[in-house]
């Protein structure tokens, strides 16, 4: 069954330090997303990603990220800048034509 | 003071029982819901979804029921199992880009054995 992969599962970075998180969505899906699960809490949206552009971003997702399709299979976001509060489980996501969206096991991040 | 963790509703089932988890959505525009599934440190889990012009949608041994009259979103899983154990979500959306779902909080379903 096709699914949505990520990388790292796992990263410590300092704090101030710039992250890169991959994604490789399910290859025929033409929406990508990220969200974001800070321990115990809800998952947020953060950013949809459409046509090579972002059609909408949550108040969270301010200037310090960033998110790219740089080749036809891959999907980035981008923390310029990161701070204590970023750290969070990130999760991408995708969808075909269809609503139904499928997640991706998730990059724990953790900022020290 | 700062929240540090949502305290999540809790149900706790017999295995082979039926189990029902309850949610109350925000808005009332919203079109398209969805039950997912999370187990410790992955990711969501598809289960289900209804659009609003349904009041109901079966699956294999789950069954979502929608009351958009009161905002209520149910899931039924029939003959629950072990590997039930989860938290499940169920999430909205209300006409933003396809994909921007509001998730709810919770709810913590435990199956004995």
């Amino acid at each position: 069954e096709p699914e949505v992969t990520q990388t790292p599962s796992h990263q410590v970075t300092q704090m101030g330090q710039e992250v890169i998180l991959r994604c490789v969505p399910i290859s025929n899906h033409l929406y990508f997303y990220w969200y974001r699960q800070i321990l115990g809490q809800k998952v947020e949206f953060l950013v949809s990603f459409y046509n090579n552009e972002i059609s909408e971003k949550s108040e969270i997702f301010d200037d310090q990220f960033s998110v790219e399709r740089p080749d036809g299979s891959n999907f980035t976001l981008k923390i310029r800048s990161t701070k204590l509060e970023d750290s969070a489980m990130y999760f991408c996501a995708s969808a075909g034509a269809g609503n139904t969206i499928y997640f991706g096991e998730g990059s724990w991040l953790t900022v020290v | 003071g700062e929240s540090v963790g949502l305290h999540l509703p809790t149900l706790s089932v017999q295995e082979g029982d039926n189990s029902i988890i309850n949610c109350a959505y925000s808005n009332s525009a919203s079109d398209y819901f969805i039950w997912y599934k999370q187990e410790s440190g992955k990711g969501p889990q598809f289960i289900i979804d209804i659009r609003s012009n349904m009041d109901k949608r079966q699956g294999q041994r789950v069954t979502v029921l929608l009351n958009k009259t009161v905002k209520h979103l149910s899931l039924q899983i029939a003959a629950t199992q072990p590997g039930d154990s989860a938290v499940y979500f169920c999430a909205e959306n209300y006409g933003g880009s396809q994909g921007n779902l509001i998730f709810g909080k919770g709810t913590k379903l435990s199956v004995k054995p």
